[in-house]
């Protein structure tokens, strides 16, 4: 079975600060790997995502994520966080081998104070 | 262009009474997921069409569950007799897995409660 854990419910930074939102996975296979971001009373909006390749991941809005195997985890980065980044974040996996529906983290919400 | 369409936005109903949830994907995506999203459970798989093998049910929480999806294209999720602890936001998301990407992009989903 494959599962995500994030092990922040909230995150909090000023603006201008880097901001880190932790994300590790388990999985049997190798994973896919998603960032979704969720605005008040929206859906879910795809930020960026890992599927081979290189291990940093650059996505919208200036983040960027990084695939670490050895760890299994895929945290989300920013350099430089805006008040408007603030939100609710999920990671996701899905097994290549286990079917395409989406395991979800917990969420963390990010709240950046300018 | 147009993303996933989730309608009613809102749905109030009493307990035991039947509800109806639309979704319409994108156009072109052969894939379609239904998740929900609860206080107490997060965001929860349900149930996964593509193209015209079986759906895949395995998240279906119980029988009072169903989906169709009509034409490949618009897709309803049918909760009968329905119990306090099916409020939730359903959300619907839709893929092209022959894109190579498979991303999954999400609707806006539809916030029921049970009264």
């Amino acid at each position: 079975a494959q599962s995500v854990a994030q092990p922040e419910d909230q995150v909090n930074v000023a603006e201008g600060n880097p901001l880190t939102v932790k994300c590790t996975y388990s999985v049997s296979g190798n994973p896919y790997l998603f960032w979704y971001v969720q605005y008040p009373n929206r859906g879910l909006q795809f930020l960026l995502k890992y599927i081979t390749g290189d291990n940093l991941v650059k996505g919208s809005y200036g983040f960027e994520a990084e695939f670490n195997k050895s760890q299994t985890s895929f945290h989300l980065k920013k350099p430089s966080a805006l008040v408007s980044d603030s939100a609710l974040y999920f990671c996701a996996v899905r097994d290549q081998n286990a079917g395409n529906m989406l395991t979800f983290g917990g969420g963390t919400r990010l709240m950046v104070k300018p | 262009g147009a993303g996933v369409s989730q309608s009613p936005s809102n749905k109030v109903t009493e307990k035991g009474k039947d509800v109806e949830l639309r979704c319409d994907p994108i156009s072109g995506h052969t894939a379609l997921y239904w998740y929900r999203q609860s206080l107490g459970q997060g965001l929860e798989f349900l149930i996964y069409f593509q193209g015209n093998s079986a759906p895949d049910k395995s998240g279906l929480p119980s029988d009072r569950f169903s989906a169709e999806r009509t034409g490949g294209s618009v897709s309803t999720l049918t909760i009968q007799r329905t119990q306090q602890e099916d409020s939730a936001v359903y959300l619907c998301a839709s893929s092209d897995p022959a894109g190579g990407t498979d991303t999954q992009y999400f609707g806006p989903g539809t916030r029921l409660t049970v009264l």
